[in-house]
């Protein structure tokens, strides 16, 4: 059974950067057949994603969402099989409860969906 | 981006009842291999979301059969034969065609 544990500060002060781990159980962080991403949910944006990574080809692919894309970072950790979320500049704005998830898939063959999520994280933002 | 619309932000529902959420997107989730990346979820209070059915259609991993989906192209539902006390919880479709992945409003069932 995989699951994803985060861990990571509740506070940041606005104009820092942001971070957060999500340690992975029961799967590689490096597999074929994922990718793993962050989203974030708050009351005025809902549902948010932010990016993914994933091992493809023997490389690392990154997709970046819009609202973020200047200011993001995921990184993989091979050796802890963990990866991270890195958000520069924050502000009030960025206040949100943040998830790491698993996509279980394998490019355009198959796909199962969102089928992993952390236990989220509460962050706020203070100015 | 594709924007994903659920029209209904409340469901009040009658346990054993039947009932219906609709998503819509702003462009087909067809992909050119065959498959609509059309997901659903559900958030029940205070947990994240859990994977209910994806590809419009496929239920995931212990999920009960009165749940199903339906749908292509543009438009999609989730439907619950029977309800029960335990499905209450905001429900969201998300699209997984193309980044940036992006999810529904929601629509919040709870039981009358």
């Amino acid at each position: 059974q995989v699951q994803l544990q985060q861990s990571g500060p509740g506070l940041v002060k606005a104009s820092q950067t942001l971070s957060l781990t999500c340690a992975i159980a029961g799967d590689s962080v490096s597999t074929i057949n994922g990718a793993w991403h962050w989203i974030r949910q708050s009351p005025s944006r809902g549902l948010e994603w932010l990016g993914r990574t994933y091992y493809n080809s023997k490389k690392w692919v990154y997709d970046y969402g819009g609202s973020v894309k200047s200011r993001i970072t995921i990184n993989p950790d091979t050796s802890k099989n963990q990866f991270s979320l890195h958000l520069n500049s924050v502000s009030p704005e960025d206040t949100a409860i943040y998830y790491c998830a698993r996509t279980h898939s394998r490019g355009w063959s198959w796909y199962n969906g969102m089928d992993v999520w952390g236990q989220g994280t509460t962050v706020t933002v203070s100015s | 981006d594709i924007v994903m619309t659920q029209s209904s932000l409340s469901l009040p529902v009658t346990p054993g009842e039947p009932a219906s959420i609709s998503c819509r997107s702003s462009q087909s989730l067809l992909h050119g291999n065959g498959n609509t990346y059309l997901d659903w979820y559900l958030q029940k209070p205070g947990q994240s979301p859990q994977l209910l059915i994806y590809l419009v259609s496929n239920r995931a991993s212990g999920v009960p059969d009165r749940f199903s989906g339906s749908g292509s192209g543009t438009d999609f539902t989730l439907q619950i034969s029977r309800v029960e006390a335990e499905d209450v919880g905001v429900y969201y479709c998300m699209q997984a065609l193309q980044t940036p992945l992006t999810f529904g409003g929601g629509t919040k069932v709870e039981i009358k």
